[in-house]
């Protein structure tokens, strides 16, 4: 089953805009972890939120956790077209010894 | 480092058949996972090893085994190929087993299809 389930499903803006993404989860959560996935390509790991913590950034990305509504937002600023990608969380909780994906936004930018 | 590699990046099997997919890593990570994806879905888990000798079943682990022999190796055996086995599979690892900073470095993946 998955944990973690991003809104939109897919979310099309134009080259400068800003993406946000959402996630909710159904289980209280060690960390919360975002990764992108180009078309064909393995994921690769954005950044990582712990419970503890309630924003971060990383470059063009700031990413919040409100774990009272079990919920994550992926802010993506000023957006490229090679930000063209889907989108995932992923969440680690308890003692389980895996992360389990959402199902992903699939980001468009247009140039 | 190579990061994590896998091969055949392409295969395509007849139902009933068996094969191994490869995996590696060169970062010695204690940690590795196979997942597969199926369209517009996110990734599900099929097998997990904390360390050379450890494994553990995932989410969807019916049809596949694997073993870790090595830290570096985790292969992944389908033992009789059947159409619902077709899919995208990645292999991951990371540095330990459930640290809360821990991330995944993934493989390119294997596309599979099974007629």
């Amino acid at each position: 089953s998955q944990q973690g389930e991003e809104d939109p499903q897919a979310l099309s803006i134009q080259e400068g805009e800003n993406a946000t993404m959402n996630c909710s989860y159904k289980t209280s959560i060690n960390n919360l972890q975002w990764y992108r996935q180009n078309s064909g390509r393995g994921l690769v790991h954005l950044i990582l939120i712990r419970s503890n913590e309630r924003e971060k950034h990383s470059g063009r990305l700031r990413v919040t956790l409100d774990t009272s509504k079990k919920s994550s937002s992926l802010l993506i600023t000023a957006s490229r077209a090679a930000d063209t990608a889907s989108y995932f969380c992923a969440t680690h909780s308890g003692s389980a010894r895996q992360l389990t994906f959402g199902s992903g936004t699939q980001l468009t930018v247009l140039p | 480092n190579a990061g994590v590699t896998q091969t055949p990046k392409f295969q395509v099997l007849k139902t009933g058949q068996s094969m191994t997919l490869q995996c590696a890593q060169d970062m010695n990570h204690e940690y590795m996972s196979w997942y597969r994806q199926d369209p517009g879905m996110g990734l599900r888990l099929i097998h997990y090893s904390v360390g050379a000798g450890i494994t553990d079943q995932g989410e969807v682990p019916n049809g596949y085994n694997v073993s870790r022999s090595t830290t570096e190796d985790f292969p992944l055996r389908l033992l009789s190929a059947a159409p619902s086995q077709t899919s995208v599979y990645f292999c991951a690892s990371s540095r330990t087993s459930g640290g809360t900073t821990d991330t995944q470095y993934f493989g390119p993946g294997t596309r599979l299809t099974v007629l």
